[in-house]
């Protein structure tokens, strides 16, 4: 079946350690994105790929890293320096970044992390 | 700054009923505005995207409006079923590609 992969579903950090969330879709998309969703609210964008070897800062960039060295792959991890990670991580894919009709944007199920 | 907001928060109804979600966006130079659904603990799945040049989308018992001058799309669902109870998200693709969400609307509808 075609679609989006996140691993673990569940994970938990320790305080002061770097965490990795895994994410890889097989829709043959160039474009990902990484979102965060606190509890009530809408999503807010961490880091997003247009193509490999390419990622730009979203909205709320600051304690997280991601790498983009292969197409099907946009693993974030959550850093020390993020004080507030505890919050439900969305990875998603989309043909393209941009507005062409289409261009439906397609996410995963979605990993939780808490602080310990 | 493209600012979404979606209200009410929360709805209940009764099995059977139409309703109608609202979505409001303060930048009217948006290329599309998406519509989609999250079960608790869920992904999203995409319900209907409408772009800039549209009015309307529909799929089977939806309906999505847009109004790009006064800032504001409408989900119609009508004869909502129990199983339509979830969070209804919408998102406006703001001028720098970059969908901005809403809060959501949970719905629950009884049966």
């Amino acid at each position: 079946d075609g679609g989006i992969t996140q691993s673990p579903k569940y994970l938990f950090r320790k305080e002061g350690q770097n965490v990795t969330l895994s994410c890889e879709q097989n829709l043959n998309h160039d474009a990902m994105y990484w979102y965060r969703q606190d509890p009530g609210q809408g999503l807010r964008l961490i880091y997003y790929s247009q193509i490999v070897n390419d990622f730009q800062k979203g909205d709320i960039a600051e304690g997280y890293s991601v790498s983009r060295e292969k197409k099907e792959s946009f693993p974030l991890t959550v850093t020390s320096a993020q004080k507030n990670p505890t919050a439900f991580y969305l990875c998603a894919s989309s043909i393209e970044v941009g507005a062409s009709s289409g261009n439906t944007i397609y996410f995963g199920e979605g990993s939780w992390l808490t602080v310990v | 700054k493209q600012e979404v907001t979606q209200i009410p928060a929360a709805l209940s109804v009764p099995e059977g009923e139409n309703l109608v979600l609202n979505c409001s966006f303060t930048d009217s130079a948006i290329y599309n505005l998406q519509w989609f659904r999250q079960d608790p603990g869920k992904g999203l799945t995409s319900l209907l995207l409408i772009q800039s040049s549209q009015r309307e989308q529909t799929s089977g018992r939806l309906n999505a409006s847009l109004d790009k001058s006064s800032g504001r799309s409408t989900l119609y669902i009508a004869a909502s079923q129990p199983g339509d109870s979830a969070t209804y998200l919408c998102a406006a693709l703001d001028s720098s590609y970059k969908l901005i969400f809403g809060s959501g609307t949970r719905l629950l509808v009884r049966p």
